[in-house]
């Protein structure tokens, strides 16, 4: 049974630099979803997928965040030129249409900016 | 306002007893209602879905649904320490559009079962 899969596990970063994290979903789950998590706090909506289509976007999310999936497999998202409030666990999560939106995450990519 | 609310606990029980953890929500539009699992520096784990009012029992989990009041709550019956770890509450639709599927959490509920 392949879960979620997020690369890399962790990243030690300067501030200023630009990030990319990469989320394989589930096979044959056509929604992924990315997720932002501080210590003490539940997970944040960043942005949603259905296939290659970003459908869902944060109003909360900077424009120095972007994310992709180009050929509605796995996604990509980057952070430029990083701050140190970016500093949290980034999350992916995939689902089904047909799952009543049940979302399965991955390990998550912690963050770090110095 | 807050839209997902837990009590941040920490919550204990004695190993064997039944854990009752609670979730309130704002947006009366809400249709789908998550418990995820989190143990500490892990991911969530979904535990339990549910989506219509009244109980829905799997295993040791009850997951209990109240949309006229706006409380969604998790059981655990016979409690063990590894059920020690932080529950969020997710709720899906409402003021985020009906055809958002973006999940909005409570800041979860941290429970720790005592042998």
């Amino acid at each position: 049974d392949t879960g979620v899969s997020q690369d890399p596990r962790h990243k030690i970063t300067k501030r200023g630099q630009n990030v990319t994290f990469r989320c394989d979903p589930i096979s044959e789950h056509n929604r992924l979803y990315w997720y932002r998590q501080t210590l003490g706090q539940g997970p944040e909506f960043l942005t949603y997928f259905q296939n290659e289509a970003q459908l869902e976007k944060s109003r909360l999310l900077s424009d120095r965040f972007s994310a992709e999936r180009p050929k509605g497999s796995f996604s990509t998202l980057e952070i430029q030129r990083t701050e140190q409030g970016d500093s949290a666990m980034y999350l992916c999560a995939s689902s089904l249409v047909l799952s009543r939106n049940e979302q399965f995450f991955g390990p998550g990519t912690r963050l770090t900016v110095l | 306002q807050k839209e997902v609310e837990q009590n941040s606990g920490p919550l204990s029980v004695p190993e064997g007893a039944i854990a009752s953890l609670n979730c309130t929500y704002s947006d009366r539009g809400s249709q789908s209602f998550f418990w995820y699992r989190q143990y500490s520096g892990k991911s969530p784990e979904l535990i339990m879905s549910i989506y219509s009012n009244g109980d829905k029992e799997d295993g040791r989990f009850t997951a209990q649904l109240n949309k006229a009041s706006q409380y969604v709550s998790l059981l655990i019956r016979d409690s063990q320490p590894s059920d020690s770890a932080t529950y969020l509450c997710a709720v899906n639709g409402g003021r985020a559009g009906a055809g958002s599927y973006q999940l909005t959490f409570g800041k979860g509920t941290k429970l720790s079962v005592i042998p």
